[in-house]
Parts: structure tokens; C-alpha cells; sequence
């Protein structure tokens, strides 16, 4: 059971390049969450879905796109990207109803 | 909105000494709460939850917490740590009633334990 695999794991992008992050689980959950995590800062919310074709702006949304085309999947889009996106991002998801978040290994994206 | 402070940033223990560590969250409605921990380099695991019932919730590795709705605090504590308890620690709160699905983090809590 892998339960929630984030790919890549690792990237450096230069200024204004693109690139998407692909989120996966296999535990039939409902919601699916996308964080970044930076030093001092906590986990900040980035996009959330709560079913197949639903998405929605968490606390950090400007410069980020997301679709979850599958229930299974959630990407993450930086269409130009910038220093100030460097971070670790991780994704996370649940069961519907009251219950924790499962998180992936996190990928940690360099923007130089 | 809501929100949640971790007044504690960085902690040094010694070996065997007991730990509490802060967590504030800011709604008046029916709260379920969390406790994380990240050890280096790893991702977040689930310590331990409170959706309702009894306020003194034990989760994995002896630690604990206790809900005090009162005081909108749900602190987290363990009586004797270890070295391997090295790690970041992250209070974490989710309102249903209020209509959304968020989970809301604080900025967490650096344990430091010295062997």
C-alpha cells in the first residue's frame, strides 16, 4: 500500500519556467490537499479539492493552478515560476467524514 | 478565520525530562484537532487526534494531550522524552461546522533532545 506518492521529489527551475507536480494516492480518499512548508512559516495551504473536479483556494493560492481530473490524482501547477515559490511541498488526503490527513514524502523544489 | 499559535518555536530537553508543548486555536464551534510530528527529513505522521469525547487523548510513543475547550488549547505532553523524539512537532485544527474542509496548521514547535 503505498498510500500518497509526490513526484518528483526533487527539482530546480530557473525563473519563469514551468513545471507540474503530481500527486497520487490509492486509498480512495475524497479530499486531497496541497501545502507548502517553509522555515518558521508551518504549513501553509495552498489548494484543496474535496471530490473528483472540484478544487479550491486554500490560504496561498496566487501563482498555483491545480486540477484533479482523477479522483486518485492531484497536480500542482507553477506556471512561471518564482524564487519566492522555493519551498517543500507537500500533499496530503483523507477519507470523507472527520479524519486525519495522510501526508506524501514531499518534494522540494529550488527556484533560482 | 481560524487559526492556530504555537508559542513555543524551539525546545531543548534532556533525556527523561517531560515535555508540554503549547497549541491555541481560534474558533467557537466544534473543533477536530491534531498533533504531527516530522522527523529530520521525513514527512508529517499522525501523534494524535481529538474529535470528541474524552479531553485526554494518548496517541503512538507515550505521547499525549489534553483538550481544554475552555481555554481553546489542546497541549501536547509526554512525561520522560527520548533522544529519538528529536523532531518538529505541528498543532493542526479542522472546524466542520464552519463549512470547510481546511486543516489549519501552526508554525510548529523544534524539539531538541539532548542524548
Amino acid at each position: 500500500n503505498a498510500g500518497v506518492t509526490q513526484t518528483p521529489k526533487f527539482r530546480v527551475l530557473k525563473t519563469g519556467q514551468s513545471m507540474t507536480l503530481l500527486c497520487a494516492q490509492d486509498m480512495n480518499h475524497e479530499y486531497m490537499y496541497w501545502y507548502r512548508q517553509d522555515p518558521g512559516m508551518g504549513l501553509r495551504l495552498i489548494h484543496y479539492s474535496v471530490g473528483e473536479g472540484t478544487t479550491a483556494k486554500g490560504e496561498v493560492p496566487d501563482g498555483y493552478n491545480v486540477s484533479r481530473l482523477k479522483k486518485q490524482n492531484f497536480l500542482l501547477g507553477l506556471e512561471s515560476a518564482a524564487p519566492s515559490q522555493t519551498s517543500v511541498y507537500f500533499c496530503a488526503s483523507r477519507r470523507g467524514g472527520p479524519g486525519e490527513l495522510f501526508f506524501g514524502e514531499g518534494s522540494r523544489l529550488t527556484v533560482l | 478565520a481560524q487559526s492556530v499559535s504555537q508559542h513555543n518555536h524551539h525546545v531543548i530537553l534532556s533525556e527523561a525530562a517531560s515535555l508540554e508543548l503549547g497549541c491555541n486555536y481560534s474558533y467557537g464551534g466544534t473543533v477536530n484537532l491534531f498533533w504531527y510530528v516530522q522527523y529530520p527529513g521525513q514527512h508529517l505522521q499522525l501523534l494524535l487526534k481529538y474529535f470528541s469525547g474524552d479531553p485526554l487523548v494518548k496517541g503512538i510513543k507515550g505521547f499525549e494531550a489534553e483538550f481544554i475547550k475552555s481555554k481553546f488549547s489542546f497541549n501536547l505532553r509526554k512525561p520522560s522524552v527520548q533522544w529519538s523524539d528529536t523532531a518538529e512537532y505541528f498543532c493542526a485544527v479542522n472546524a466542520p461546522g464552519s463549512g470547510t474542509y481546511k486543516y489549519i496548521f501552526g508554525t510548529g514547535t523544534r524539539l531538541k533532545v539532548l542524548a
